[in-house]
């Protein structure tokens, strides 16, 4: 298995450029999670996933779109880049099936710089 | 929402002693804790979790504890070592939500020879 993978890893922007960051996962994790970092930081949920065709809304939605069409994929939307926007993206997928936390499994990253 | 904080900040312990970094959480109802290693440049990963129904959990030389009347939950590392080194988060589930993470600051660890 590759886990979760992301691509691309490092992305140049432009203010007010648009990008969809991909993640797919090849594990069948219902759970799928965009997390954003900025340096010397811990990670904000931005969305996240229940399952193909749920999404909500994390900690930090602004700025951001997603979509679920499949088990496997969560692509994260950029519309607008804004410098605020510079940060690590990391996705993340879990298995959930009870009550309780599971553990979540994070893709190497993105590194995103706006300018 | 869960409110996380971690401390410190940062920490540095000679090679063989033990390092202790402290979270509390604010949500009650909270029921699992996780800790993540990040190394410089890469992604998180899980190293030991502990739910609500036990008040420690331990894998070789990483324990943690959990007091849920306190609210707080610790990382224990005894005998470091210099591949220790790296970055510690702990997290809570947010209120209302078991899978929704609220992540700590971090804590640099420095693990020196």
């Amino acid at each position: 298995n590759a886990g979760v993978t992301q691509t691309p890893k490092f992305r140049i922007l432009k203010i007010g450029q648009s990008m969809t960051l991909q993640c797919t996962q090849d594990m069948n994790h219902n759970y799928m999670y965009w997390y954003r970092q900025d340096p010397g930081m811990g990670l904000k949920l931005i969305y996240y996933s229940v399952g193909a065709g749920i999404t909500d809304k994390g900690e930090v939605p602004n700025g951001y779109n997603v979509s679920r069409s499949t088990t496997e994929d969560f692509p994260l939307r950029l519309e607008l880049a804004a410098p605020s926007q510079t940060s690590v993206y990391f996705c993340a997928s879990s298995y959930a099936a009870e009550g309780w936390g599971e553990t979540q499994y994070f893709g190497p990253g993105t590194r995103l710089l706006v300018l | 929402g869960e409110n996380v904080e971690q401390h410190p900040s940062t920490l540095s312990v000679q090679e063989g002693d033990s390092a202790v970094i402290k979270c509390t959480y604010s949500d009650s109802a909270s029921n699992y804790f996780p800790w993540y290693k990040q190394e410089l440049g890469k992604r998180p990963q899980l190293i030991i979790d502990i739910r609500s129904n036990v008040g420690e959990k331990k894998d070789q030389r990483i324990a943690v504890t959990l007091n849920k009347t306190a609210k707080h939950f610790s990382l224990h590392i005894t005998e470091t070592q210099p591949e220790d080194s790296a970055v510690y988060f702990c997290a809570a589930p947010r209120e209302g939500s078991a899978r929704q993470l609220t992540f700590g600051s971090g804590t640099q660890l420095t693990v020196l020879p």
